[in-house]
């Protein structure tokens, strides 16, 4: 039973328009949450995170959004730049431990 | 500072095998998590060290694979005897929760293990 989905396993999106990657939960009990990029060969990075006492986060180009209700999480990349191509993916954390989904990956094209 | 270091970086051995993988966390960090990442179910935590002490092993498929941390700079996880399936990328992280107010977990470049 997966508890941090990312139904989109691909997405291809125009250099200079708007990315938005998607992430689902289903366990309430989450209170920290994070994406991380991959490229191929090299271990995931960190991106950006929120905690669940908000519902925006920005940093530059990238925007995560929180929606405790739908338990829902979405990454927001604006403007998309060819070097955003990678594997993304989401994580929930309570205490130590984080729940990774499957990853979502972005092709950007230029 | 150098991150995460892991090796070998590939790793392809027969089925049976005992398979060794090591991993040096970054200075200072206390907390250490080995993970495997497969198509089918992605990034999986499977055991958690906190000062040097394994704190939560449940993601550990089998008996077939341990874990040691026998101190703040080293871990091995080993695999005796391995199994076609397996054939993943293993990954080590590390982080300090007490330093970093996000608890972010720094990942190492991988371990990509085939078994034949």
């Amino acid at each position: 039973d997966q508890q941090v989905k990312q139904n989109s396993p691909s997405l291809s999106v125009q250099e200079g328009r708007i990315s938005i990657l998607n992430c689902d939960y289903t366990n309430s009990m989450f209170d920290y949450f994070l994406w991380y990029k991959k490229y191929p060969a090299e271990g995931p990075t960190f991106l950006i995170s929120i905690s669940s006492i908000k519902d925006k986060n920005e940093d530059g180009r990238f925007t995560v959004f929180l929606n405790k209700s739908a338990k829902h999480l979405s990454l927001h990349i604006v403007p998309s730049q060819p070097g955003d191509s990678a594997v993304y993916f989401c994580a929930a954390s309570a205490a130590y431990k984080y729940i990774f989904g499957t990853g979502t990956r972005l092709k950007v094209l230029a | 500072d150098a991150g995460v270091i892991q090796s070998p970086r590939h790793e392809v051995t027969e089925m049976g095998q005992e398979v060794t993988l090591r991993c040096k966390p970054i200075s200072g960090h206390n907390s250490l998590f080995w993970y495997r990442q497969t198509m089918m179910r992605g990034l999986e935590l499977l055991i958690y060290f906190n000062n040097n002490v394994p704190i939560d092993d449940s993601g550990m498929p089998e008996d077939r694979f341990s874990a040691k941390m026998p101190n703040a700079s080293f871990s091995t996880l080993k695999i005796q005897p391995s199994e076609p399936r397996d054939s993943a990328v293993y990954f080590c992280a590390s982080s300090f929760p007490e330093r970093e107010r996000t608890e972010t977990q720094y990942f190492g470049p991988g371990t990509r293990l085939l078994v034949l």
